[in-house]
């Protein structure tokens, strides 16, 4: 069966500073690998996707992932915080149906 | 631009009610998925369709039910509404592309039963 653990509920970060949202996964195959981010009262928006090749993967608004198989690890990254990036955060796995992590939630302090 | 819309974005109903969530894509995606959602919990799969009149359960479908009449078009049904169902629904769609699918999410349907 697949799953998804994010350990951190919720993080607090400065506007400027560096972010890193962790993610791990388990799943039988290669594992394709999404994070999505979903502001107050909205649905999900992809942030990025990882189905092969390059282990780093660049996304939409400044946010990068790293897959590493061997610590079955996808984190988010981010080197440079925003106010507008406070959202939470959501890992998932899969191909045809995806599993979603419970999710964590970033404040950014001004 | 891939477009989910959803009913109602907030809905109140009363225990016992049976309530209907629809859902419609505008990008002739074959799969189509609801989800709830609750604080702490993530995304939960309800039910999920690959094809028209086609159904397959998710991880937590007792005490709903679904319909897919037309391809575009992915109707949630609360058949007797109870206080453990109020949560945030989210439907999503995606295309058959290869091996993996990015979905796509409507706005949600915040739905709230007293």
């Amino acid at each position: 069966a697949q799953s998804v653990t994010q350990p951190d509920i919720h993080i607090t970060v400065s506007e400027g500073a560096s972010l890193e949202l962790r993610c791990n996964y388990s799943y039988g195959a290669t594992p394709y690998l999404f994070w999505y981010v979903q502001s107050p009262g909205q649905g999900l928006q992809l942030l990025l996707k990882y189905f092969s090749g390059d282990t780093l993967v660049q996304g939409i608004k400044g946010f990068e992932a790293e897959f590493k198989r061997s610590q079955s690890s996808f984190n988010l990254r981010k080197p440079s915080v925003h106010w507008s990036d406070a959202a939470e955060y959501f890992c998932a796995v899969g191909a045809r149906q995806l599993t979603f992590g419970s999710g964590t939630q970033l404040t950014v302090l001004p | 631009d891939v477009k989910v819309t959803q009913s109602s974005r907030y809905l109140v109903k009363r225990t016992g009610e049976k309530v209907f969530l629809e859902c419609v894509q505008d990008m002739d995606h074959e799969n189509m998925f609801w989800y709830r959602q609750d604080p702490g919990l993530g995304l939960r799969l309800i039910y999920f369709s690959y094809d028209v009149k086609m159904k397959e359960k998710g991880d937590i479908p007792e005490g709903y039910s679904v319909s897919r009449e037309k391809k575009e078009r992915f109707s949630l049904i609360l058949e007797s509404a109870s206080t453990n169902q109020t949560s945030m629904y989210l439907c999503a769609s995606s295309p058959n592309l290869g091996l993996a699918y990015e979905q796509y999410f409507g706005p949600g349907t915040r739905l709230t039963v007293t």
